[in-house]
C-alpha cells in the first residue's frame, strides 16, 4: 500500500533559525513527489514536484531533495510568514493515475 | 486569474439533512479532485474526473456520497443522508490533463458540520 510519512509532526523555529522537514514514502513506483503549504482556512498550494532521487528545486528560503525513500523540505533563515502547514504527496507510477497520496503535514511555526 | 472556486465556503446542518457541495475548477483543465481533510485521517482522495467522466471513486466512503460533473466547468459533491461524522473540510481541486503528473490546485474548501 502506497504510503507518506511526515515528521516532525510540528515544529517550532525562532526567525533565522534554518531546519528541515522529512516525507519518507513507499509507493510501487514513483510517477512525481509533490510538496504543498496550507495555510489556516485555505487550500494547499503548490510549490514544488520532484521526479527522481537526486533532483532539487528552490523557491526563494524553501529547497526540496528528494532520495528513493524521502524527501526533504529546507528551509533557510526563515520569516514569519513561512508559518504554515507543509504537505508532501507522493503519485503512484499506475499507468493512467493522477492520485495523490498525502502525508499528515509538518506544522511549522516561525517565531519573530 | 481565477483559481478553484468552491461553494459554499461554510455548511452547518441536522443529521439526515442533503448536503450539495459545489465546485468550479480552473478554465482549461480537464481533470476534478474531491478531497476530505480531517484532523484523525488527513487529506484523502475521494473521486476524480478526466474530461467530465468519473476515473476512480475508491475512495468514496459509502452510497450516501455521490458526485457528478455535468458540465467541463462545473461538479458537484452529495451527501444523502448526512451523519455527524461526515463532518470535515471538502476540497476540490483541478490540473491539466496533458503530463498526468502536473500539479493538482486547489479550492479554499468547504467546511462542514453535521449536528
Amino acid at each position: 500500500e502506497d504510503q507518506v510519512t511526515q515528521s516532525p509532526e510540528a515544529l517550532r523555529l525562532q526567525e533565522g533559525e534554518s531546519s528541515s522537514l522529512n516525507c519518507s514514502y513507499t509507493v510501487s513506483g514513483l510517477r512525481g513527489l509533490f510538496w504543498y503549504r496550507q495555510d489556516p482556512g485555505k487550500g494547499p498550494e503548490f510549490l514544488f514536484t520532484l521526479y527522481s532521487a537526486g533532483e532539487e528545486k528552490e523557491k526563494e528560503r524553501l529547497k526540496a531533495t528528494l532520495t528513493k525513500k524521502e524527501s526533504f523540505l529546507h528551509i533557510t533563515a526563515p520569516k514569519p510568514e513561512d508559518s504554515a502547514t507543509y504537505l508532501c504527496a507522493v503519485q503512484p507510477l499506475i499507468q493512467g493515475a493522477q492520485k495523490l497520496v498525502f502525508g499528515q503535514g509538518t506544522r511549522l511555526t516561525i517565531n519573530p | 486569474d481565477a483559481g478553484v472556486i468552491q461553494s459554499p465556503r461554510h455548511e452547518v446542518t441536522e443529521m439526515g439533512q442533503e448536503v450539495t457541495l459545489r465546485c468550479k475548477p480552473i478554465s482549461g483543465h480537464n481533470s476534478l479532485f474531491w478531497y476530505r481533510q480531517t484532523m484523525m485521517r488527513g487529506l484523502e482522495l475521494l473521486i476524480y474526473f478526466n474530461n467530465n467522466v468519473p476515473i476512480d471513486d475508491s475512495g468514496m466512503p459509502e452510497d450516501r456520497f455521490s458526485a457528478k460533473m455535468p458540465n467541463a466547468s462545473f461538479s458537484t459533491l452529495k451527501i444523502q443522508p448526512s451523519e455527524p461524522r461526515d463532518s470535515a473540510v471538502y476540497f476540490c481541486a483541478s490540473s491539466p490533463i496533458q503530463g498526468s503528473n502536473q500539479p493538482q490546485h486547489f479550492g479554499d474548501g468547504t467546511r462542514l458540520s453535521i449536528l
